[in-house]
């Protein structure tokens, strides 16, 4: 069965300053999508960014980007210039497409911003 | 934003008792489910369905039992409710394109006591 694995369950970055979540997660097969989704504390899920297994090319959407290493199975979500408005849980999600159709989620990781 | 909703958004229950929540979705998609979400634990996936009538199980479907009877509703029935049952309920529909993401409700706060 596919997992998710995020590793650190809480991080901290200064305002302004880069951090890296990390996730990787288990499949044999070779196509599929990643994402990240951001819960900030009214509960809402975000998404905030989503990578096609097939292509090489990192996914970006303005300060944040992925590493996206599918021989290692990893896909890490990179923050930069960070707001205290980027604090919120940060979960990352796994999508094959053959056979069902389910999106497994990883546990979390709760980010803090500090001022 | 995709219109789905949630409700009840808040609800307290009596253990043993049954508890239905609904999903509505306006987009017409094919793809539902529903998540619940504990500390540690992150989105765990109880039942989605893929079509009318046509449902599966997730990975903590024990005790919860789902139905689609139309395209736009799916719901969620805890048949007996029990205090392990407290949680953060989630409803989410996938959209047209393959690998699309997923699009949330606003979640339900269950509290079993």
């Amino acid at each position: 069965a596919q997992t998710v694995t995020q590793s650190q369950p809480e991080m901290s970055v200064q305002e302004a300053e880069t951090v890296t979540l990390s996730c990787t997660y288990d499949t044999s097969e070779s196509d599929y999508y990643l994402f990240w989704y951001k819960q900030p504390p009214s509960r809402q899920m975000i998404l905030v960014i989503r990578q096609e297994a097939y292509k090489q090319q990192n996914a970006t959407e303005n300060r944040f980007s992925v590493n996206f290493q599918k021989a290692a199975k990893s896909f890490s979500l990179k923050i930069s210039d960070s707001q205290l408005g980027d604090a919120a849980m940060y979960f990352c999600a796994y999508l094959c497409t053959s056979g069902t159709y389910k999106y497994i989620f990883g546990t979390g990781t709760r980010l803090k911003v500090l001022a | 934003d995709a219109g789905i909703t949630q409700s009840p958004r808040h609800k307290v229950t009596e253990t043993g008792t049954p508890v239905t929540l609904r999903c509505h979705q306006t987009e017409n998609h094919r793809y539902m489910y529903w998540y619940r979400q504990d500390p540690g634990h992150g989105l765990r996936l109880i039942h989605y369905s893929y079509g009318v009538k046509d449902t599966d199980k997730g990975e903590v479907s024990d005790g919860y039992s789902v139905s689609r009877s139309k395209t736009e509703d799916f719901l969620l029935t805890l048949e007996s409710a029990t205090s392990s049952q407290t949680s953060v309920y989630f409803c989410a529909i996938s959209g047209r394109e393959e690998g699309s993401p997923l699009h949330f409700g606003n979640g339900t706060r269950l509290t079993v006591t």
